[in-house]
């Protein structure tokens, strides 16, 4: 079976910050992998996602992440942080359509 | 109206009670799962479903079972509620090299 490691399990940021969230997975075949984060209260919403292509992928909300096979991580990155990326981040990996999820990490963001 | 729902949103039980949480889905997807979040634990995976006759063991499967009643619809039961059962449980669905999208969880208290 897969794991997914989140080495960071809280972090805690003043806002213009920069921001970079470690993952890494422990497959080493074929893998898609996903960023995702759950504001207070919510559920969890699609950040990113690699398939396949270029490695350095964009999402929503200036989050960009970076798939470097050789290391098998897709860390996350943002310049900036505002007070309103405070949230939980949850690195994700799937193959064959099952997904395996990291423990998260808490992103405390300081007016 | 919301892709993906889940019955209750909320619920206290009793030690030893059988619960059901539903789960339905219009986003015509053919795969579902059924996660629970604990904190510093992520969200690990119960059960999954790639279609109607198909029904899976996830990562942590003991003391649960489920139903997939239709192709947009996934139950997940205990049954016979233990305190450690206590969590978030979310619903997720997904088709073919999608991501999952998930539902807005259910909280389940057992005492």
């Amino acid at each position: 079976a897969q794991s997914v490691s989140q080495h960071n399990h809280h972090v805690i940021l003043s806002e213009a910050a920069s921001l970079e969230l470690g993952c890494n997975y422990s497959y080493g075949g074929t893998v898609n992998l996903f960023w995702y984060v759950q504001y207070p209260g919510q559920h969890l919403q699609l950040l990113l996602k690699y398939f396949s292509g270029d490695p350095l992928v964009k999402g929503i909300k200036g989050f960009e992440a970076e798939f470097i096979k050789s290391k098998f991580s897709f860390n996350l990155r943002k310049p900036s942080v505002q007070w309103s990326d405070t949230a939980e981040y949850f690195c994700a990996v799937s193959n064959f359509n099952k997904f395996y999820f990291g423990s998260g990490t808490k992103l405390n963001v300081k007016p | 109206d919301a892709d993906v729902t889940q019955t209750p949103r909320n619920r206290i039980t009793k030690t030893g009670k059988r619960i059901m949480l539903e789960c339905s889905q219009t986003k015509g997807h053919d795969r579902m799962y059924w996660y629970r979040q604990d904190p510093g634990l992520g969200l690990r995976l119960i059960y999954y479903s790639f279609d109607v006759k198909d029904i899976n063991k996830g990562e942590i499967s003991d003391g649960y079972s489920v139903s997939r009643q239709a192709q947009a619809k996934f139950s997940l039961s205990l049954e016979s509620a233990i305190p450690n059962q206590t969590a978030l449980y979310f619903c997720a669905t997904s088709d073919l090299k999608q991501d999952p999208f998930f539902g807005p969880g259910t909280r389940l208290t057992v005492l």
